[in-house]
């Protein structure tokens, strides 16, 4: 069954490092998501991806935040300058189009900073 | 925040039916309501969706009240892996639309 996969499953990084987090959504997929969950909190947006752009985005979501898919596979989302408050873990999730289509997954990037 | 309410925590039997409440009273003609699961930290999971109709899959079932202002999530079998936070979420049908997810129920499923 095909899933969504994502890369690293952990990174560590220090404050004020840039990182980015890899995710390649499911084939046939054209909606791509990033949500992030702090320890112990619910689970946010951050951002929408179609169409090659940015379709909607969270107030979570600011300058030091980016994303691109850079090629028919990935997606990423590049923090700049990460802060000790990023530190959380980090979802991808795609779905196929419009309507009812369902949002599933990758099992996460779990985000470090020190 | 999710327009949804529900019980912080439940307790299930194993070999049980699990039957998850939710509380969506402002729900609108236009919106499913999707159930989704995490277990321990990993990404949450897709169970089942429905708009007005009682839906049936392979993990679960959906009932939704004819005023579509409830619906319970019920695992009929509920293995000691079916122990995980259930969130409840309300979607509209169309456009970009993400995932609000609330704090869920977190079901333990014990021995």
């Amino acid at each position: 069954e095909p899933e969504v996969t994502q890369t690293p499953s952990h990174q560590v990084t220090q404050m004020g490092q840039e990182v980015i987090l890899r995710c390649v959504p499911i084939s046939n997929h054209l909606y791509f998501y990033w949500y992030r969950q702090i320890l112990g909190q619910k689970v946010e947006f951050l951002v929408s991806f179609y169409n090659n752009e940015i379709s909607e985005k969270s107030e979570i979501f600011d300058d030091q935040f980016s994303v691109e898919r850079p090629d028919g596979s990935n997606f990423t989302l590049k923090i700049r300058s990460t802060k000790l408050e990023d530190s959380a873990m980090y979802f991808c999730a795609s779905r196929e189009g419009q309507g009812t289509d369902t949002q599933y997954f990758g099992p996460g990037t779990r985000l470090t900073v020190l | 925040d999710a327009k949804t309410t529900q019980p912080p925590s439940m307790d299930c039997a194993e070999g049980r039916a699990a039957n998850l409440p939710c509380n969506h009273s402002t729900i609108s003609g236009n919106e499913y309501v999707y159930w989704y699961r995490q277990i321990h930290s990993q990404g949450p999971q897709y169970i089942i969706h429905g708009l007005k109709n009682n839906e049936t899959n392979e993990m679960a079932s959906l009932i939704i009240t004819e005023d579509r202002k409830s619906s319970t999530l019920i695992l009929p079998h509920a293995t000691l892996r079916d122990t995980a936070v259930y969130y409840c979420i309300v979607r509209p049908a169309f456009g970009y639309s993400t995932l609000t997810f609330g704090k869920g129920t977190m079901l333990l499923v014990s021995p």
